[in-house]
């Protein structure tokens, strides 16, 4: 089945220490992007990437770091530089080159900071 | 800053249709409209867009104002598998999506 994997599903980590995330999609789509969502809230972009090898800061960058050095991968770390990691992260791929805004979401990781 | 204005909350009964509505009136003419759900704990899931026309599929209908200045999501025959939050998104260009707190919809039997 095609579609957007993202492990662990549930993480917990201890404060000062750096995480990644995983996120894998086999739908061939060139674009990705990583969300961070706080409870009752909307979605805030991080980062996104159009093309392997080039990604660009979303709107709240600070404290996060991403590669892209395969399609079909888009690993986040958060940093202990970021100040309240504790969060749902999304991840999410798109086709380029239309017009079209449809995203991909995977099941997202619950990352609590402690 | 939000392009759309909607409820934070609706309820519907099952098996009736669900009707949320998304104000954007400074929509300029080539912005879509978009939807997106999120059933709770789960990614959001891409449901259906549109620019002037009203346009239909499997899950939902997008009835869109002459105007353009708001639209309205149905969902013919809602079910409790319905319940979600809604969002409504304004777009065009090289914009990115911008989720914002979108409208809690409680189906009941």
């Amino acid at each position: 089945d095609g579609g957007i994997t993202q492990s662990p599903k549930y993480l917990f980590r201890k404060e000062g220490q750096n995480v990644t995330l995983s996120c894998e999609q086999n739908l061939n789509h060139d674009a990705m992007y990583w969300y961070r969502q706080d409870p009752g809230q909307g979605l805030r972009l991080i980062y996104y990437s159009q093309i392997v090898n080039d990604f660009q800061k979303g709107d709240i960058a600070e404290g996060y770091s991403v590669s892209r050095e395969k399609k079909e991968s888009f690993p986040l770390t958060v940093t202990s530089a970021q100040k309240n990691p504790t969060a749902f992260y999304l991840c999410a791929s798109s086709i380029q080159g239309t017009l079209s805004y449809e995203q991909y979401f995977g099941p997202g990781t619950r990352l609590t900071v402690t | 800053d939000a392009k759309t204005t909607q409820p934070p909350s609706m309820d519907c009964a099952e098996g009736r249709a669900a009707n949320l509505p998304c104000n954007h009136s400074t929509i300029s003419g080539n912005e879509y409209v978009y939807w997106y759900r999120q059933i709770h704990s789960q990614g959001p899931q891409y449901i259906i867009h549109g620019l002037k026309n009203n346009e239909t599929n499997e899950m939902a209908s997008l009835i869109i104002t002459e105007d353009r200045k708001s639209s309205t999501l149905i969902l013919p025959h809602a079910t409790l598998r319905d319940t979600a939050v809604y969002y409504c998104i304004v777009i065009s260009g090289f914009q990115k999506l911008v989720f914002g707190t979108g409208t809690r919809l409680l189906v009941s039997p």
